[in-house]
């Protein structure tokens, strides 16, 4: 069973300082990776997706990649009571018929406290 | 209408009610997707659809039955549901099934209990 790992929180995160977010994969045939942001009661929003190892910023956001340990990483800078919410990482999985299907963690909740 | 849009967006059933969830996407995608999502557990990936032929069933009991009849439409049709399937059905689509680069777009979900 391919399996996508995320620590649920919460998360409390004081108002301006950096969340971090982890995830571990198992498939190590894993291609795309992406970040979810998803509110009480909403639906999974995508705010970030990586391809290669190494960073990638866009806003307030960085994710990080490392294939050979296996991790996918989100960065939240400047952390605002907006970006209270689960964050989700998916992972693409890789099948002998070439189609992509994407793995869910189960998320990973984050508090911003004023 | 722009994105996905899903109807309705609460549904209240008894387990021998027959209904239907509908879902559409308005961004010229080939592929669509049902998922489950229960509290606390990872979105779960119901079925698959990629130019209307089914391309995936994750062993989803037969009272769950879904139905394409185009590109733009995915339909859930419920029927004969136990308590246990109460959960957030969400719809997602992407611009295809053959490329490891597959963003997803997802719509607003429906909220079904099953009394």
């Amino acid at each position: 069973q391919k399996e996508v790992e995320q620590n649920s929180g919460p998360l409390s995160v004081p108002e301006g300082a950096i969340a971090s977010l982890n995830c571990t994969y198992s498939d190590r045939g894993s291609q795309s990776f992406f970040w979810y942001r998803q509110y009480s009661g909403k639906s999974p929003e995508l705010i970030m997706f990586i391809y290669s190892n190494g960073d990638k910023e866009d806003g307030r956001f960085t994710a990080q990649l490392n294939k050979a340990s296996q991790y996918v990483s989100l960065l939240i800078r400047d952390s605002q009571p907006s970006d209270s919410a689960t964050y989700l990482c998916a992972v693409n999985e890789v099948t002998t018929d070439s189609w992509g299907k994407l793995q869910f963690g189960a998320g990973t909740q984050v508090v911003v406290t004023p | 209408e722009t994105g996905v849009t899903q109807t309705p967006r609460h549904l209240v059933m008894g387990m021998t009610n027959k209904k239907s969830l509908k879902c559409e996407q308005h961004l010229g995608h080939n592929a669509m997707y049902w998922y489950k999502q229960s509290a606390k557990k990872p979105l779960e990936l119901m079925f698959v659809y990629s130019l209307e032929e089914r391309v995936e069933n994750n062993s989803v009991p037969s009272r769950f039955s879904p139905e394409c009849p185009n590109s733009s439409h995915l339909f859930l049709h419920l029927h004969t549901l136990q308590p246990e399937d109460s959960a957030l059905y969400l719809c997602a689509s992407s611009q295809d099934t053959t490329s490891a680069f597959n963003e997803q777009f997802f719509g607003p979900g429906t909220r079904l209990t099953v009394l």
